[in-house]
């Protein structure tokens, strides 16, 4: 079982629509990463939170730690958000992945 | 500010030979990390350099190494190449250190091992 698990693996939403992905860990964590990747590669880092939540524009994102768990929401979706959305956690001096959600939204 | 640059984008190279990929990181920035990208294993932590000394290592072996010079730019160096190496491999710089601080990513260096 990995340590950090994603879901859904594969989203397909329509514009406007209100999206959530989800992260669950399994290892004790001194923080969490949402980082979303385009096609081509290039890697932009969302959030990093230890607790509790923040906002930046459309994209919320969540933790709680007692759960284990962190979500990504994209609130009145658009094509551009199209992209894959990985959770990354530190782990003592380590940092997983997960496998990535890929987003596709659809005019 | 300039962002974070990887030197080369591309590079083919064959299995037994060795590698050097370079990362500028952001101007101020004392943290360098390096990542691996497969399709199978997805990304995978590979080492942290700070102030010109590795800090963190990811698991893989010895034939990956890396170093940082005084002007925060790093270089990895893959020795004997194997096919398993193909990957793209991307860099990220931050403040100071990536556990605490955002990481900005450069746009990887793709290589493919014949």
């Amino acid at each position: 079982k990995n340590e950090v698990e994603q879901s859904p693996q594969n989203l397909t939403a329509q514009e406007g629509e209100f999206i959530t992905i989800n992260c669950s860990y399994s290892v004790g964590i001194s923080a969490l990463h949402w980082l979303q990747q385009h096609p081509g590669g290039g890697i932009v880092s969302l959030f990093m939170l230890s607790s509790g939540k923040k906002k930046h524009g459309r994209l919320i994102a969540t933790i709680n730690i007692q759960e284990k768990h962190s979500s990504l929401h994209i609130t009145a979706s658009h094509p551009r958000d199209s992209a894959v959305y990985i959770c990354a956690v530190n782990n003592n001096n380590d940092m997983r992945f997960g496998a990535g959600t890929r987003l596709t939204v659809k005019p | 500010k300039a962002g974070v640059t990887q030197t080369p984008r591309y590079l083919i190279k064959t299995r037994g030979q060795q590698v050097t990929l370079s990362c500028s990181p952001i101007s101020g920035h004392r943290s360098v990390s390096w990542y691996q990208q497969t399709p199978g294993q997805g990304l995978q932590f590979l080492f942290e350099y700070f102030s010109e000394t590795q800090r963190n290592k990811g698991n893989f072996p010895g034939r990956f190494s890396g170093r940082q010079f005084s002007n925060s730019r790093s270089e990895m160096n893959v020795s004997t190449l194997e096919l398993g190496d193909s990957a793209l491999y991307l860099c990220a710089s931050s403040l100071g250190g990536r556990i605490h601080n955002e990481q900005f990513f450069g746009p990887g260096t793709r290589l493919t091992v014949l």
